[in-house]
């Protein structure tokens, strides 16, 4: 069974970098997309972008100027940094992997747990 | 991309039945065959119900349906149980199939 496990600085300061990772565990890391999903207290759910082992990326057009998702196929990893963050980028962030049985990766069916960031001065 | 629209709550009786809608425009849900659904118990991971507008993941009840019309996606929970008690969301792909968009969440209450 796929599993993801992630982790990354819980604690910023407004105007700093927020740094990421998820690890893929027992299960293939190529032929699919990995995605980075984030949700502020109390309200939904915010696509952030997505990333496949050959580095191709698509990001919300909303945050595209501040993020940066990255891969380590060596380690099975993906990451995500967001600079200058502010109070509204507090929220628990999650991977996922994006599958689709027509070959385009559309769902996301396998999610980490979620590590809560706080953005606080 | 603005977020697809959904009704804030939706409740039925254990046994009933409840469909949650999602709304979307002609640049998501219309366009898309990729509209999927989550949900989501409090403090827990989302997890995928329905995929590909009406494909059912291996486990999930098939009390779970899904469907789409034009630019409104729906998902149907038949037979309530206590456990369907949580937040719902709907996601759909956009942008030629590169972006993805979430609705903005349905509390089902049982």
């Amino acid at each position: 069974q796929v599993q993801l496990q992630q982790w990354g600085a819980g604690l910023l300061k407004p105007s700093e970098t927020l740094s990421l990772t998820c690890a893929v565990y027992r299960g293939p890391f190529s032929g699919y997309y990995w995605s980075w999903i984030r949700q502020p207290p109390g309200e939904g759910l915010e696509w952030i972008g997505e990333i496949n082992h050959s580095r191709s990326t698509n990001y919300n057009p909303s945050l595209k100027s501040r993020v940066i998702i990255s891969v380590d196929t060596s380690k099975n990893q993906f990451s995500l940094k967001l600079t200058s963050v502010t109070a509204a980028d507090t929220a628990v962030y999650y991977c996922a992997r994006v599958s689709g049985s027509t070959g385009q990766p559309n769902y996301m069916d396998v999610w980490g747990k979620g590590t809560t960031v706080t953005v606080s001065s | 991309q603005s977020a697809l629209t959904q009704p804030p709550s939706a409740s039925g009786s254990p046994g009933q039945s409840v469909t949650i809608s999602c709304t979307g425009t002609s640049s998501d849900v219309a366009d898309s065959d990729y509209v999927s659904w989550y949900q989501q118990h409090p403090g827990k991971a989302p997890k995928l119900m329905i995929y590909e507008v009406s494909k059912r993941p291996s486990g999930v009840p098939d009390r779970f349906s899904g469907s789409k019309s034009g630019n409104t996606a729906s998902l149907t929970v038949s037979g309530l149980q206590a456990e369907d008690e949580a937040d719902y969301y709907c996601c759909s792909c956009a942008g030629s199939n590169t972006l993805k968009v979430f609705g903005t969440g349905t509390k089902v209450t049982v």
